[in-house]
């Protein structure tokens, strides 16, 4: 099984439309989560962190379940700049260490 | 202010050359990543340093790659001996502190013919 787990898509949606991606990580001592995003042939960047007990940044929310190993990314009332490919990264701590994963991405095309 | 700057944007090699990647992080920024991307692909970590200890290199994918932060601040990522495999996007990325979030440069393209 691989550390980190995304449906690579594509999501095509309409405008407007309400659209979550899972990301599911197996490695259960994983302390933090981000989700990235990454336009076509450009640098990754930070969309926003994900903490523990949800959070909501304009229409975008993300949430972890611990219990599950997956956090998650909604995003409500599409626009189509939110066209991009969505990345999420687990980091796990160990001793002044951290191991940095990403995975693969998921296609998001909202369609007008 | 100046964000993460690679140089050179695009590298064309011949096989068999060795090739040095170079990274400038944003100024301050304590950590510094090396990841290699794949078209469709998300970011392969390589290598990461801490100041210019390098604390892990488990994702350097043989020994005809290597890395250095000598000065804590601007890195190198060399290719010896390239293999048309090595073709791919390098990015790099800088973080304030370690577990922060990262700042990636533009990447660099390399092409090995």
């Amino acid at each position: 099984r691989k550390e980190v787990e995304q449906d690579p898509g594509p999501f095509n949606v309409p405008e407007g439309a309400t659209v979550a991606f899972n990301c599911t990580y197996s490695n259960s001592a994983s302390q933090s989560f981000f989700w990235y995003r990454q336009d076509c042939r450009k640098e990754p960047k930070l969309l926003m962190s994900v903490y523990s007990s949800g959070n909501e940044d304009g229409r975008f929310t993300a949430q972890l379940n611990r219990a599950s190993q997956y956090i998650s990314l909604l995003i409500r009332d599409s626009k189509l700049s939110d066209s991009a490919t969505y990345l999420c990264v687990v980091n796990k701590r160990s001793g002044g260490y951290q191991k940095v994963t990403f995975g693969t991405g998921t296609k998001l095309q909202v369609i007008p | 202010g100046a964000g993460v700057s690679q140089s050179p944007r695009y590298k064309v090699t011949k096989r068999g050359q060795d090739v040095a990647l170079r990274c400038d992080p944003i100024s301050g920024h304590v950590s510094l990543y090396w990841y290699r991307q794949a078209l469709g692909q998300g970011p392969e970590f390589l290598t990461y340093f801490n100041y210019e200890a390098q604390q892990d290199k488990s994702g350097l994918p043989n020994d005809r790659f290597s890395a250095e932060r000598p000065e804590g601040s601007i890195s190198t990522l060399t290719i010896q001996r390239t293999e048309q495999r090595d073709s791919a996007m390098y990015r790099c990325a800088s973080s304030p502190t370690l577990y922060n979030e990262q700042f990636f440069g533009p990447g660099t393209r390399l092409t090995v013919l």
